[in-house]
Formats: C-alpha cells, structure tokens, sequence
C-alpha cells in the first residue's frame, strides 16, 4: 500500500540552525500539507501546497517556515534559523485530491532544537 | 474559522467492553468531513474512520462505529470490544472541503485499555 515518508524520523539541532525536513507524498496526490505538535498537544495545521505553490497558511507558517518541491516527488519543509520552540513533531500529509477526501499522513520527523 | 472539541481529556476502559468518545465542531459550512485519527506512543497519524457529512448513515469501520449528528454539530466514536492495542490517543478532525482542504483537529483524548 503506498504511504508518504518521511526523513529523518529524528533530528536534533542546535538553536539557530536551519533545517530541512523531507517528505515524499504518495505518487499520484495532488496536495500535501505540513502539520506540527508540540509534545502533548493538538496537531496544528502549518501549510497547504498545490500545483506547486503554497495554497493555505497559518499564522504558525511566518518568514522562518518555507516549502518546496523541488523534483517532482519531494517536498521539503525548511526552517531557517530554528528556535527552542520550534521543538515537535512535524508530520507530512498528501491527499489525491477532489474524490478522495482524506489526507495520508508520514510517521512523523521529530524535531529537537537544543 | 472551524473548531473541534474533545471535552474528555483522558478516558479508560475495560478490554472487551465498550468506550464512547466525544466530539464537538462549529462550522457554517453545510459540505465538510469528519474523521477520527488514532496515535499509539510511536506518534503516527492512523485513520480510523470518516464520514462525510452529507450522508445521513453514520460510517462504520469494524469495531469502530460514529455517532454523527449533523444538527447538533456532534461526531462521537464508539469503540467496540476495546483491545489492548486501542491505547493511543484520539484526534478528532475537520476538514472543510475535498482536495485542499487543510484539516482542523482538536485537542485529542488519550483512551487507556486495561487488561
């Protein structure tokens, strides 16, 4: 059965870094999207991406936050300079499109920010 | 702007008896999805069950059943003969429309199965 996946399924970075998270959607969605959870708290809806740009984002998603897909299969999640905060769990999710209404989701990068 | 509720933080029940859990939404939209998301300690994001609002007949997956009352804006979960593998929490999600449509979850319940 296809899935999304997602790499690395940890990753621990110093404050100020940048990170990349990489997801790969299921082949044939249209849409994908970045969630993120902080530790014991609700998922929270970070960014939407279709036809190659950003469709939807929160007000989580500011000027440190941007995507991209830049093969074709790939979509990546890059945090500039991250901060203690930014510590959680980021789950990437895809969806087929208009018939099939829910979102795939990855097993999750964990982020840690030190 | 849509929101969930789960009123119930924390909930437990006996294995093989039955558990209902709790959810609430507010919308003005009349087409939407409602889905039930299960995560066990590894953290992942597992559908369990979804139901377009649309249809009146409340979707059923297995052990696991809906409760939904469009009027009363309620999506409840039943689960049935609960098993130790049920641990995990519970999301319960909104998504407002098909394709793009970002997806709204609340706080979540952490169900606990004992033996």
């Amino acid at each position: 059965e296809p899935e999304v996946t997602q790499t690395p399924s940890h990753q621990v970075t110093q404050m100020g870094q940048e990170v990349i998270l990489r997801c790969v959607p299921i082949s044939n969605h249209l849409y994908f999207y970045w969630y993120r959870q902080i530790l014991g708290q609700k998922v929270e809806f970070l960014v939407s991406f279709y036809n190659n740009e950003i469709s939807e984002k929160s007000e989580i998603f500011d000027d440190q936050f941007s995507v991209e897909r830049p093969d074709g299969s790939n979509f990546t999640l890059k945090i500039r300079s991250t901060k203690l905060e930014d510590s959680a769990m980021y789950f990437c999710a895809s969806n087929k499109g208009a018939e099939n209404t829910e979102a795939f989701f990855g097993q999750g990068t964990r982020l840690t920010v030190v | 702007a849509q929101t969930v509720t789960q009123s119930q933080p924390e909930m437990s029940v006996q294995e093989a008896e039955t558990v209902t859990l709790s959810c609430t939404y507010d919308t003005s939209e009349n087409n939407y999805y409602l889905f039930w998301y299960k995560q066990p300690p590894s953290r992942q994001m597992i559908l369990v069950i979804r139901q377009e609002a649309y249809k009146q007949q409340n979707a059923t997956e297995n052990r696991f059943s809906v409760n939904f009352q469009k009027a009363a804006k309620s999506f409840s979960l039943k689960i049935s003969d609960s098993q130790l593998g049920d641990t995990a929490m519970y999301f319960c999600a909104f998504m407002k429309h098909a394709g793009a449509g970002k997806s709204t979850f609340g706080d979540g319940t952490t169900l606990t199965v004992k033996p």
